[in-house]
């Protein structure tokens, strides 16, 4: 079955400071992969997805991540933190076939002025 | 594009009443998912609909968990009758998948729900 593991419930980092975030997926084929990001009281905003190709993938607040398949990971960077990314990231797989969705646990990420 | 709209956006009720949360998708979007998020279980995914149609409820907890959709537009998770474990975000999402995930799912503002 699939799953995904965050295995960093909590993160704390300065401003200005890099980030990476990360994420473990099972899954036995290429998966569809995804990050969201959720601001306190607030839904669910995706910043990234990957299905295909390039590894390395481009989001929204300059968020970027890397599809490893050799280490089944999809972590989550960003070069230099603001402290508006304080929130909490999820990890989520998705299968082939399906429109179920997978997320992990959550890392709740705090930022120091 | 007025997003995914979920109503109310918080209900505390009494153990026993019946509880019902309303999700508008947005306009064109052919999925709608509903979740559950509570700090011991995480994001859940309770049912989702394609084309109105409920394809899998496997997540549904329990019999006391019912949710509709009787058209495009409007969708509706009832819970009856509501107990203190059931308080938790539900959220709404919804896609334009029509042949699997590779479509975004947008979110709503969730409904905080307390049980009493």
């Amino acid at each position: 079955a699939q799953s995904v593991t965050q295995p960093d419930i909590h993160i704390t980092v300065s401003e200005g400071a890099s980030l990476e975030l990360r994420c473990n997926y099972s899954y036995g084929a290429t998966p569809y992969l995804f990050w969201y990001v959720q601001s306190p009281g607030q839904g669910l905003q995706l910043l990234l997805k990957y299905f295909s190709g390039d590894t390395l993938v481009q989001g929204i607040k300059g968020f970027e991540a890397e599809f490893k398949r050799s280490q089944s990971s999809f972590n989550l960077r960003k070069p230099s933190v603001h402290w508006s990314d304080a929130a909490e990231y999820f990890c989520a797989v998705g299968a082939r076939n399906t429109d179920k969705l997978i997320f992990g646990t959550g890392t709740r990420l705090q930022v120091f002025p | 594009d007025a997003g995914v709209i979920q109503s109310p956006r918080h209900e505390v009720t009494e153990m026993g009443q019946e509880v019902t949360l309303r999700c508008k998708p947005i306009s064109g979007h052919n999925s709608l998912f509903w979740y559950r998020q509570t700090m011991m279980r995480g994001l859940e995914l309770l049912i989702y609909f394609n084309n109105n149609v409920p394809i899998d409820d496997s997540g549904m907890p329990e019999d006391r968990f019912s949710a509709k959709m009787p058209n495009a537009s409007f969708s509706t998770l009832k819970i009856q009758p509501s107990e203190p474990r059931d308080s938790a975000v539900y959220f709404c999402a919804s896609s334009s998948a029509g042949t699997g995930i590779w479509e975004t799912q947008y979110f709503g503002p969730g409904t905080r729900l307390l049980v009493l």
